[in-house]
């Protein structure tokens, strides 16, 4: 079993669209959560960054983290054709050692 | 400032051959770890380095190296190359609240 599961997509949704991204993790040390969005042939860039449980907002993106059920999710509001990227999850247990990736999420926002 | 920048942007080698790679930190960070990600996954934890000394390493064989020297930049070598260590090879430092920054990747092609 992988340290972090997330599914690959694709996912397809017209513009305007919720958008709800998940991973699941199964190390109950991950004090840190993150969201990178990764443009093709670029480095990851991040987005929202979460410590231990909670939800944080930052315009139209929301970071949920539930500690209890290792489950974290982005949900992205009023999508746009430029949020077409692949979303990466990551966590780490701390002091920005050993981060862990999920697989990516490839994302296509339809104008 | 600037980011992180990594060199060179595309290189090319033959199986067997020797290769290394560049990464300069954004000023005043004295961390980097290195990542390397296959086209459709997430990246992978290769190794860290903070204030010159190994903190950190993967899953991966003794072919792959890294030093950082006293300004803090870095360099990955991989020797006897092989196919499947074609990828997009990431550095990433270290900024306040523990999260990393990453540069726009080296991507190798291994024939």
């Amino acid at each position: 079993q992988k340290e972090v599961e997330q599914d690959p997509g694709p996912l397809s949704v017209p513009e305007g669209a919720i958008v709800s991204l998940n991973c699941t993790y199964s190390n109950s040390a991950f004090q840190y959560f993150m969201w990178y969005r990764q443009y093709s042939r670029k480095g990851p860039e991040l987005l929202m960054y979460t410590y231990s449980s909670g939800n944080k907002e930052d315009g139209r993106f929301t970071a949920q983290v539930d500690k209890s059920s290792k489950y974290i999710s982005l949900f992205i509001r009023d999508s746009q054709p430029s949020d077409s990227a692949t979303y990466l999850c990551a966590m780490s247990a701390g002091g920005g050692f050993k981060t862990i990736f999920g697989a990516g999420t490839r994302l296509f926002v339809k104008a | 400032d600037a980011g992180v920048t990594q060199s060179p942007t595309h290189l090319i080698k033959t199986r067997g051959q020797q290769v290394t790679l560049r990464c300069s930190p954004i000023s005043g960070h004295k961390s980097v770890s290195w990542y390397q990600q296959v086209l459709g996954q997430g990246p992978q934890f290769i190794f860290q380095y903070y204030e010159k000394e190994e903190r950190g390493r993967g899953n991966f064989p003794d072919r792959f190296s890294a030093r950082q020297f006293p300004n803090y930049s870095s360099e990955l070598n991989v020797n006897a190359l092989l196919l499947g260590d074609s990828a997009l090879y990431l550095c990433a430092t270290l900024g306040a609240k523990n999260i990393q920054y990453f540069g726009a990747g080296t991507r190798l092609s291994v024939l």
